[in-house]
C-alpha cells in the first residue's frame, strides 16, 4: 500500500519475553521516527531515523529498547525482556526530509498494540 | 524544552455545535503547528497544519490559526457532525531540529446526535 505500515498489529507476550515491531515507511521517505502511546501518557518520542542513522535517540526508556534501519528504508523496535508497563500502542511514522525541513507533513501507521501480561 | 498544552476532555456536544478545543505551545523560534485526529480504531491523521505566524489551517471545516503572539492555534468547528467523533491531537515541530513532533495530551470529543 501507499502508506506506513507496521506489524503485527497487535501482540500479546509474556513478561520477560523479547519482541520485535516492524515498520515500513512509505516508499522514498528518508526520516522515520517510533513513538508510544499509553494510556494515560499521550503520545511519547522515541527514536528518530534519518537514512540509516538515528541523530536522536533521546527518548528510548531504557537500555531493553533498541531500534534499527536497513537500507534506509524498514525499521524494527525492539524491546527486550518485556515488562507491563511497556504495554502500548507503538505508532511508527514517516517523512520525506529531516533535519532543517521543518513543516514536513509526518505520515503514520495504525501502531502496532502491544500487550505485556 | 519545547511542549504542547491542550484542554483536557472529553468534550460532548451536540450534533451542529460550535467546537473549540485549545492549544497553547512553548517553543523557542517559529516551530510549525499541527492538529492530529484518530478516530476509533484508527491510525493518527494529520488533519491540519500552519508553519508561520498567522497562517490558517483548514480542511473538512476545521480550522486553526497560528498565533505568535499568544503562542496558541486553537481548533475550531462551526457545526461538528458525529462523524467528528475523535481524540485530537495538537502538536509542533521546531523550527530548526528535524521534523520531531511534540504532541499534547490529546482531547476526546464526543458527538451526540
Amino acid at each position: 500500500g501507499a502508506g506506513v505500515s507496521q506489524s503485527p498489529s497487535n501482540k500479546v507476550t509474556e513478561k520477560g519475553k523479547d519482541v520485535e515491531l516492524r515498520c515500513d515507511p512509505i516508499s522514498g521517505h528518508t526520516a522515520l521516527y517510533w513513538y508510544r502511546q499509553s494510556l494515560g501518557q499521550g503520545l511519547e518520542f522515541l527514536i528518530y531515523f534519518q537514512g540509516n542513522s538515528a541523530p536522536d535517540k533521546s527518548g528510548l526508556p531504557s537500555d531493553r529498547f533498541s531500534a534499527e534501519r536497513t537500507g534506509g528504508s524498514v525499521s524494527t523496535l525492539t524491546i527486550q525482556r518485556t515488562q507491563q508497563e511497556d504495554s502500548a500502542v507503538y505508532l511508527c511514522a514517516s517523512s520525506p526530509g529531516g533535519q532543517g525541513l521543518s513543516g514536513n507533513t509526518i505520515y503514520f501507521g495504525e501502531g502496532s498494540w502491544l500487550t505485556v501480561v | 524544552g519545547d511542549s504542547v498544552t491542550q484542554m483536557e476532555g472529553p468534550v460532548t456536544l451536540s450534533e451542529e455545535a460550535f467546537l473549540t478545543i485549545n492549544c497553547t505551545y512553548t517553543a523557542t523560534g517559529y516551530p510549525s503547528l499541527f492538529w492530529y485526529v484518530q478516530y476509533p480504531g484508527e491510525g493518527l491523521q494529520l488533519l491540519l497544519k500552519a508553519t508561520k505566524a498567522d497562517d490558517k489551517g483548514s480542511n473538512k471545516g476545521f480550522e486553526a490559526t497560528y498565533r505568535k503572539e499568544t503562542t496558541s492555534f486553537h481548533l475550531e468547528k462551526g457545526s461538528v457532525q458525529v462523524s467528528d467523533s475523535a481524540v485530537y491531537f495538537c502538536a509542533l515541530t521546531p523550527n530548526n531540529a528535524g521534523n520531531m513532533l511534540t504532541f499534547g495530551g490529546g482531547t476526546r470529543l464526543m458527538v451526540k446526535p
